[in-house]
Parts: structure tokens; sequence; C-alpha cells
């Protein structure tokens, strides 16, 4: 069964704080993805990585970095977490013109 | 102009309807086709791919349109275990990045 792991479901954080938030794939993809998910806003892709060490950004990378050192795994870093930061975070993987298969997403507040 | 474009809906329909839901899509190089369901505070889950000549799996049906520029998603006999999410995802051609349309609320009621 295939699966894409992110490391916490829900998480507190105080503004200020550095937030990593990791994602873990199984199927050997090269392409993995982070997004954040807001209401009415839908999906909105904050970074993308294709490739180990290789990264791009999405539509709003600001305030957000990430490390992608093993193919497997892909991490997301809020440098100084804010409030309007607070948001269900997925993480995805795929291969080119295949599905995107997602982690179950964490929830996180930022107060 | 959004790159994917959904109806949010909601689309309020009782069992046992049949209702469809359309999303446009602007790149015409788009190469890969598909519907996600989600579930309130889920992840995003593959329904089902959608292919050239249109596919069905059990009471759902897909159609692709490259004429047109559109994908659609039927449900026949709803169920109430339909209420749900809908999200077009559509794949450029040439780039690593499926686009996500905002999603179709549906809610199936008694």
């Amino acid at each position: 069964d295939v699966k894409v792991t992110q490391s916490s479901r829900y998480l507190v954080k105080r503004t200020g704080e550095k937030v990593f938030l990791e994602c873990v794939q199984d199927m050997d993809h090269e392409n993995m993805f982070w997004y954040r998910q807001d209401p009415g806003l839908g999906l909105r892709l904050i970074y993308f990585s294709y490739d180990v060490k290789m990264k791009e950004k999405g539509d709003i990378p600001e305030g957000y970095s990430v490390s992608r050192e093993k193919k497997e795994r892909f991490s997301l870093i809020l440098e100084s977490a804010s409030t309007n930061q607070t948001s269900m975070y997925l993480c995805a993987s795929s291969e080119m013109n295949t599905e995107a298969f997602f982690g179950q997403g964490t929830r996180l507040t930022v107060v | 102009r959004k790159e994917v474009e959904q109806d949010p809906g909601p689309f309020n329909v009782p069992e046992g309807a049949t209702v469809a839901f359309n999303c446009t899509y602007s790149n015409s190089a788009s190469q890969s086709f598909f519907w996600y369901r989600q579930d309130c505070r889920k992840e995003p889950k593959l329904l089902m791919s959608v292919y050239s000549s249109g596919n069905e799996d059990g009471r759902f049906t897909a159609q692709l349109n490259r004429a047109s520029q559109y994908i659609s998603l039927l449900i026949r006999d709803s169920k109430l275990s339909d209420s749900a999410t809908y999200l077009c995802v559509v794949n450029p051609g040439g780039s690593y990045i499926p686009t996500f349309g905002r999603g179709t609320s549906l809610i199936v009621h008694p």
C-alpha cells in the first residue's frame, strides 16, 4: 500500500518559533510538493521538488523554506511562524503526469 | 483566468439523484486529468483518472472533452456517503506540477 506520511497530524506553535513539518514517501517518486489549504482558497502550492536537493518556489513561498536531502523525505520549514500561517498543510508526491498521493495533512495552529 | 475552474457549489441533492460536475482548464497542452475526493478535514484521495475515451467506475463516470477543454464527473444513484468535495486536477504538459481546482462541494441528503 503506497504511503505518504506526515510527521504530525496536529501541531500548536507559538509566534516566532521555527517549525519543521516532515513528509516521507515510500513510492520512490521523483516529485514532492507542499501545499496549504484554507477555506475558500483551495490548495495553494508552497514549494515543490523534482529531485534530491532540487526545489522550486510555488505560488506562496514567502515565509517558508524546504529541504530535500533524500529522495523519500521533503521537509517544510516555517522560519518564524506567524498567525497567518495557521492552516492545513498537505504533502504530496507523484511521478510526472501521474496521480499525486497525499499525506494525511498537518493542521497547524500558530498562537 | 484561473488555470482550472470549478463551480464551488454546494450541490445539494437527494439520495438516488444523478449529479454532474464540470471542470474547465486553460492549458490546451494538458496531458493527464484526474478527479479527487476530499472529505472534511481529510486529505484528497484519487477518485478516478480521466481518459480520452471516457471511463466508468461503478456509479461514477468521467469524461474528457479536449476540444472544449473540460472534464466532467457524473455520479449516478447518489448515496449519503458521496457527500464530499470533488477536486478536478490537471497535469499541464511538460510541467511537474499538478494543478488543482478549488473543488465542488456535494451534499447528499436523505
